[in-house]
């Protein structure tokens, strides 16, 4: 069975630092990895893609990849309360292109 | 504007009946998703197709049926069978360049 883990959270971080959200996943042969986040009772947003090892900036985000430890990891810099939200990791299955999803963390920046 | 358009944001269904949950995308996407979220849960598959006219099942497919008749659409029946139907059902679509999945709004069904 293959799997994304993440820790559920709360995560509580206060306004300005730094947040950070962790993933591991199972398959060693995954290649694409997504960072989501869902506000409550809204569907996810996309807000980060990585493919290779090292580190993708998109303004205030960070995606980190390092595939040997089959971790993948969001930076929030200056953390806002309109951060505020669920933030799901997933990866592809290249076996079957099915998107594997972690269970998400839950983070609250305080303001 | 393109996009993942689900319809209808809310769907109240009685017991026994069959509901049709509708999505459309315009972003040309092969690719197309059912997921299913129970409250403080996280997604579920139900099915998915990578093709026109092909699908697939996903992880919690009983008492789910869809088609793929055309590339833009995507629909997914909620038959008498499937037990528990209460819960929000995501529509998605991706890409297959990046493999970026995109969500539509979701249609929350109740069932009475």
């Amino acid at each position: 069975q293959k799997e994304v883990e993440q820790n559920s959270g709360p995560l509580s971080v206060p306004e300005g630092a730094i947040a950070s959200l962790n993933c591991t996943y199972s398959d060693r042969v995954s290649q694409s990895f997504f960072w989501y986040r869902q506000y409550s009772g809204k569907s996810p947003e996309l807000i980060m893609s990585i493919y290779s090892n090292g580190d993708k900036e998109d303004g205030r985000f960070t995606a980190q990849l390092n595939k040997a430890s089959q971790y993948v990891s969001l930076l929030i810099r200056d953390s806002q309360p309109s951060d505020s939200a669920t933030y799901l990791c997933a990866v592809i299955d290249p076996g079957t292109y099915k998107y594997i999803f972690g269970t998400g963390t839950r983070l609250k920046v305080l303001a | 504007d393109g996009g993942i358009t689900q319809s209808p944001k809310y769907l109240f269904r009685k017991e026994g009946q069959n509901v049709t949950l509708s999505c459309e995308q315009n972003l040309n996407h092969d690719a197309m998703y059912w997921y299913r979220q129970d409250p403080g849960q996280g997604l579920r598959l139900i099915y998915y197709s990578q093709i026109v006219n092909d699908f697939q099942k996903g992880d919690i497919a009983e008492g789910y049926s869809v088609s793929r008749e055309k590339k833009e659409s995507f629909p997914l029946t909620v038959t008498s069978a499937q037990k528990n139907p209460t819960a929000f059902y995501l529509c998605a679509s991706s890409t297959q360049g990046t493999g970026e999945q995109f969500f539509g709004p979701g249609t929350r069904l109740t069932v009475l």
